[in-house]
């Protein structure tokens, strides 16, 4: 069974360029997690996605960012206009209906230039 | 906030001695998870000790939970300089599926 799965590992852009962070949960999770990790910081919860549904995302910022989590396929994390802010750690981890443990991916590094 | 926050930032000792580590958070919770994360790697799931659960053990790890103080705290045994890396907590709120981080413990074993 494979684990989580996140791409692109390293990703570079520009400022005002868009960024699309793909999530592919462990086979059988239909529970999707965004987290962001600020250098010497611990991870920030983002936002909480089931099949075609957002749960929570209490902790995205209000403008740029979105996520969804279609029926097939991954879940993408989508910022537009990317600012230096935005370089970090985003993690995703996933866990299957009614689990607690939450798996986590190996992260895409976005660095804005 | 409801976030874990970890005890001490920063804990170096010798290889083969034990390394405690704590945490506090300030709500209800439904469990309590710790994480490791390796210098530039994700996160690698510990152990889960439940809120009616007062000790849990795995291998060399055992974890307390005291949920009247809002605290826990991770022990690893015998050290192993493999075992270098952030440690974190993660209190799972009673109502909602999120984990909450702390800034972690950067854990140095020295050999």
């Amino acid at each position: 069974n494979a684990g989580v799965m996140q791409n692109p590992r390293h990703l570079v852009r520009r400022r005002g360029q868009e960024a699309r962070l793909r999530c592919s949960p462990m086979k059988g999770h239909s529970h999707v997690y965004w987290y962001r990790q600020l250098p010497e910081e611990g991870l920030k919860f983002m936002v909480y996605l089931q099949k075609e549904n957002i749960i929570d995302e209490s902790g995205m910022p209000k403008e740029r960012f979105s996520a969804e989590f279609p029926k097939e396929g991954p879940s993408i994390l989508r910022i537009q206009q990317v600012v230096r802010g935005d370089s970090a750690a985003y993690f995703c981890a996933s866990s299957p209906p009614g689990g607690n443990e939450q798996f986590f991916g190996p992260g895409t590094r976005l660095t804005v230039l | 906030s409801q976030q874990g926050e970890e005890d001490p930032q920063a804990l170096s000792i010798q290889e083969g001695e034990n390394a405690t580590m704590n945490c506090s958070y300030k709500t209800s919770i439904n469990n309590l998870q710790w994480y490791r994360q390796n210098s530039g790697r994700g996160l690698v799931h510990l152990i889960l000790i439940r809120s009616n659960e007062r000790e849990k053990h795995s291998g060399r790890l055992r974890v307390t939970l005291d949920t009247s103080k809002k605290s826990s705290s991770l022990l690893i045994t015998a050290s192993r300089a493999a075992d270098t890396a952030s440690y974190f907590c993660a209190p799972h709120m009673e109502y909602g599926n999120k984990l909450v981080f702390g800034a972690g413990t950067i854990l140095r074993v020295k050999s």
